[in-house]
């Protein structure tokens, strides 16, 4: 079974700091990983999409990892802001036709803090 | 990018009866999806929204029950039908351009069934 599976479930931190999402999966085919940030009442906006070859990817402040062998993304946030409260999902798309389906993880809520 | 508008934003419905949700989208694509985001939990695929013909649903979800049209490459809707209190959900318009595997979505549109 296709499963997303993202860690920790929820997290505080200070503004200013630094912190570190994981996401483990099992897909196949694996296509892309994708990571996106949902604050509260809006939809899903896409942050960074990364295939079987790309190591890492950054967008700002935000940088996100992959190893395939260990099917292991992290999304690494450096000097977090108020702004970066939200729900951060890790979504890895299956197959390797046009219509890929998503599998979307449960998402980590993060809350920065003054 | 695709900009995406879904209405209406929220509306709070009595049980038994019927909501239609529209979607538009500025630009055409070529995929448009309805997901289900139900209190704390991530995005669950209702359906993918075909042009001009029937939409196809994922297991556990049907025709009957969520109906969908797409009459043409920019525009869906969703109708909730016979609603139930365990229908109160964010319900979510997704689409996919030609030439990119970035999936945009809509704002939501958050139902309360009382």
């Amino acid at each position: 079974k296709n499963q997303v599976e993202q860690s920790p479930q929820s997290l505080i931190i200070l503004e200013g700091k630094n912190c570190t999402l994981q996401c483990n999966y099992t897909v196949s085919p694996f296509s892309n990983l994708r990571w996106y940030k949902q604050d509260t009442g809006r939809g899903p906006v896409s942050l960074t999409i990364m295939t079987f070859s790309e190591n890492t990817k950054s967008n700002g402040r935000y940088t996100a990892t992959l190893d395939a062998d260990t099917k292991q993304s992290s999304l690494h946030i450096t000097a977090s802001q108020l702004s970066d409260s939200a729900s951060y999902i890790c979504v890895v798309s299956v197959g390797r036709a046009a219509g890929n389906k998503l599998t979307f993880g449960g998402g980590t809520r993060v809350l920065v803090k003054p | 990018s695709a900009v995406i508008s879904q209405k209406p934003s929220r509306d709070i419905c009595q049980r038994g009866t019927s909501l239609t949700i529209q979607c538009q989208v500025d630009s055409q694509v070529t995929m448009m999806f309805w997901y289900r985001q139900q209190p704390g939990q991530s995005l669950t695929l209702i359906a993918t929204a075909n042009q001009g013909s029937e939409a196809t649903y994922e297991s556990g979800f049907v025709i009957d029950k969520f109906p969908i049209s797409r009459p043409n490459l920019t525009f869906s809707t969703l109708t909730v039908s016979n609603m139930s209190p365990e229908d109160s959900s964010i319900y979510l318009c997704s689409a996919k351009g030609p030439g990119t595997d970035t999936q945009y979505f809509g704002p939501g549109t958050r139902l309360t069934v009382l």
